[in-house]
């Protein structure tokens, strides 16, 4: 099953802005759209945000994604210790009929 | 509060079956499509399977169709993933999944997981 590229790790410190790249193609986010799911470490993964750019009640919004063409980004401002995670993006993918998930990105606040 | 536990991982021989289940709570299952994901240890998520509200559409990674098989029981809020012929390579953590609409929309909510260990 194909699957979406995701830099394997991003970091920064407390305050700054990180940003995870998520790069599909035209079956999957170039037609679809994009989620990103957010897992701490030793728990299950939580909606972070949904439709693109959508981010469901309760998540800050130092939380914020795009998408542009065949590629979608995941950007954290204001990062802190508590986003210490793994970051998945997800599409549905045309020429498979299944859901494509990236390669994950850990996030690591130094 | 929306509420997934799944149950029925275990230890199990290669080529043997098993039968995942998953009890939902805090909504009603029959509005909505309902997807299979797994987390091999230490690796990324893997889409296993979906089914739409009423059963209509039915999906399945490569690496599993013909083995597993998804169904859902919406009068018993519960999910299942029977899952036959298993091999090494099916061992991960399996989770639950809530999608936010009744086809396929998006996964919204997660379960905690049950794990299935494949090995002689």
């Amino acid at each position: 099953q194909s699957v979406l590229t995701q830099p394997p790790s991003a970091s920064g410190t407390p305050g700054q802005r990180v940003t995870i790249s998520c790069s599909g193609g035209s079956s999957n986010i170039g037609g679809n759209t994009v989620s990103w799911h957010q897992q701490l470490p030793g728990s299950a993964p939580k909606l972070l945000i949904y439709s693109n750019y959508q981010r469901p009640s309760g998540v800050p919004d130092r939380f914020s994604g795009s998408k542009s063409g065949t590629s979608a980004s995941l950007a954290i401002s204001g990062l802190q210790s508590e986003d210490e995670a793994e970051y998945y993006c997800v599409s549905w993918d045309d020429n498979v009929n299944a859901y494509v998930f990236g390669t994950g990105t850990t996030v690591t606040v130094l | 509060e929306v509420h997934l536990v799944e149950s029925g991982g275990g230890l199990v021989q290669p080529g043997r079956s098993l039968r995942l289940s998953c009890v939902a709570s805090g909504f009603s299952l029959g509005n909505y499509a309902m997807h299979w994901v797994r987390q091999p240890p230490g690796e990324g998520l893997q889409w296993v399977s979906g089914i739409t509200w009423n059963s209509g559409r039915i999906d399945y990674a490569d690496s599993v169709r013909g083995r597993f098989t998804i169904s859902r029981d919406n009068a018993k809020n519960s999910l299942y993933l029977q899952m036959t012929s298993l091999r090494p390579e099916d061992t991960a953590l399996y989770y639950c999944a809530k999608d936010d609409s009744g086809s396929y929309w998006g996964i919204d909510h997660w379960g905690q997981g049950t794990l299935v260990t494949v090995s002689s």
